[in-house]
């Protein structure tokens, strides 16, 4: 059973470019989870998505990103416009469990990141 | 507010030397408390949990950590540290916001085990 799977490992974008992040959550899971960390800290939430939803964004810029999951396929974080202060650590995890249950949330499962440099 | 705090940016241990890393939390009701562990360039993986029952949680690696409510306090332990110990430890606990659980984390506390 593959864990969570995100690629590419590292992405170097130009300022103004494009990035797209993909994550692939583990298998049986339909919720996924996107954070970012930047250098020397501590992991920030960004965005909730289960399948085809967007549950909870409430961390996400308001301008420039935007997540999906598709009913096919993995989920999407995309930031449009990159800018140097972008540059960070992204994170996905996944979890079987919907987090509105009484044991739902409480073990994510995380992919090893995505590593954006903006230069 | 839900919170966890590590008041600690980074901790130094002699290998074999018994190690600790703090953890404090703030949540409202009884709480659901974590610990996960990342290595360099590899993502977050999860090493204990305190749900409820016995104070003194045991994990992988030979990882533990103690419970204790009065202090709000959920500290991470090991007996005897390794060099491949070293690495970025983040508490976290389960929070309820936006109509789910959420989990927080702290900002991450890095062990150094030197030989």
């Amino acid at each position: 059973n593959a864990g969570v799977m995100q690629n590419p490992r590292h992405l170097v974008r130009r300022r103004g470019q494009e990035a797209r992040l993909r994550c692939s959550p583990m298998k049986g899971h339909s919720h996924v989870y996107w954070y970012r960390q930047l250098p020397e800290e501590g992991l920030k939430f960004m965005v909730y998505l289960q399948k085809e939803n967007i549950i909870d964004e409430s961390g996400m810029p308001k301008e420039r990103f935007s997540a999906e999951f598709p009913k096919e396929g993995p989920s999407i974080l995309r930031i449009q416009q990159v800018v140097r202060g972008d540059s960070a650590a992204y994170f996905c995890a996944s979890s079987p469990l919907a987090p509105i249950s009484p044991e739902g949330g409480n073990i994510q499962y995380f992919g090893a990141g995505t590593r954006l440099s903006v230069l | 507010a839900q919170s966890v705090a590590q008041p600690e940016d980074q901790v130094n241990v002699a290998e074999g030397n018994p190690l600790t890393v703090k953890c404090t939390y703030s949540v409202s009701g009884n709480p659901y408390l974590f610990w996960y562990v990342q290595y360099p360039n590899r993502g977050l993986q999860f090493l204990l949990k305190y749900i409820t029952g016995d104070n003194l949680v045991k994990g992988s690696y030979g990882f533990e950590a103690e419970f204790n409510k009065s202090q709000t306090s959920f500290h991470l332990k090991k007996p005897s540290a390794l060099v491949s110990d070293s690495a970025l430890y983040f508490c976290a606990v389960r929070g309820f916001s936006g109509g789910y659980n959420k989990l927080i984390f702290g900002a991450g506390t890095r062990l150094a085990v030197h030989p």
